[in-house]
């Protein structure tokens, strides 16, 4: 099981370049995340997707789209890159929208916008 | 307001001996989860050790255990028998019932182990 997989693991874009990131889990879960690290803060929530077909905003949606493709697949687009939004990207699962449900995280995508 | 507060932002332990990380929470929700997770200098997140606001034990897992005081809202990590490869960024996260589920996380804590 390759668990929770995530491309690319780097990327530098310019001010208003575009581009996707991709997420693909191999767990069977339903639900799936996107987070952003920042030094100092944490992780923060961006999108999530409780089940196949649903995504909602999180805490920090501004400037993001997601589509949740298919049960295996959430990515996340940056539609018009801001240096605001470097940072470090995580995608998650789970396997359900429950308390308890543990996420799984994948390894992240470092990206820097200049 | 903040909902998860870590007011430690790095530590030192030295090897062997234990280590308590401290985590305090807000909410007023009766059903809420506590998680910590361990970020070692790789990047990647690690899920180490879960609380249920209903759970009447502490929970443990292995070397972790999660001392919870529920009415002074705190779930501490401690960690015994520290080791040099438990060095790493932890966090402590929450989930509330009436929250979409969605997990909120504090900003951290960094853990040095010595030799």
């Amino acid at each position: 099981n390759a668990g929770v997989t995530q491309t690319p693991k780097f990327q530098v874009l310019k001010t208003g370049q575009s581009m996707t990131l991709q997420c693909a889990q191999d767990m069977n879960h339903n639900s799936m995340y996107w987070y952003r690290q920042d030094p100092g803060m944490g992780l923060r929530l961006i999108y999530y997707s409780a089940s196949e077909g649903t995504t909602d905003k999180g805490e920090v949606p501004n400037g993001y789209n997601v589509s949740r493709l298919n049960k295996r697949e959430f990515s996340l687009r940056l539609e018009s890159a801001a240096p605001s939004q470097t940072s470090v990207y995580f995608c998650a699962s789970s396997l359900n929208q429950g308390l308890y449900a543990e996420q799984y995280f994948g390894p992240g995508t470092r990206l820097t916008v200049t | 307001a903040q909902k998860i507060t870590q007011t430690q932002p790095g530590m030192f332990v030295q090897e062997k001996e234990a280590v308590t990380l401290d985590c305090t929470y807000d909410t007023s929700d009766p059903s809420y989860g506590l998680f910590w997770y361990k970020q070692p200098s790789s990047g990647e997140m690690i899920f180490l050790i879960y609380q249920g606001s209903y759970d009447q034990q502490n929970a443990t897992e292995g070397r972790y255990s999660l001392n919870f005081q529920k009415a002074r809202k705190s779930a501490n990590l401690v960690i015994s028998a520290s080791q040099l490869g438990d060095s790493a960024m932890y966090f402590c996260a929450m989930r509330e019932g009436s929250g979409g589920f969605k997990t909120i996380f504090g900003a951290g804590t960094r853990l040095f182990v010595k030799a």
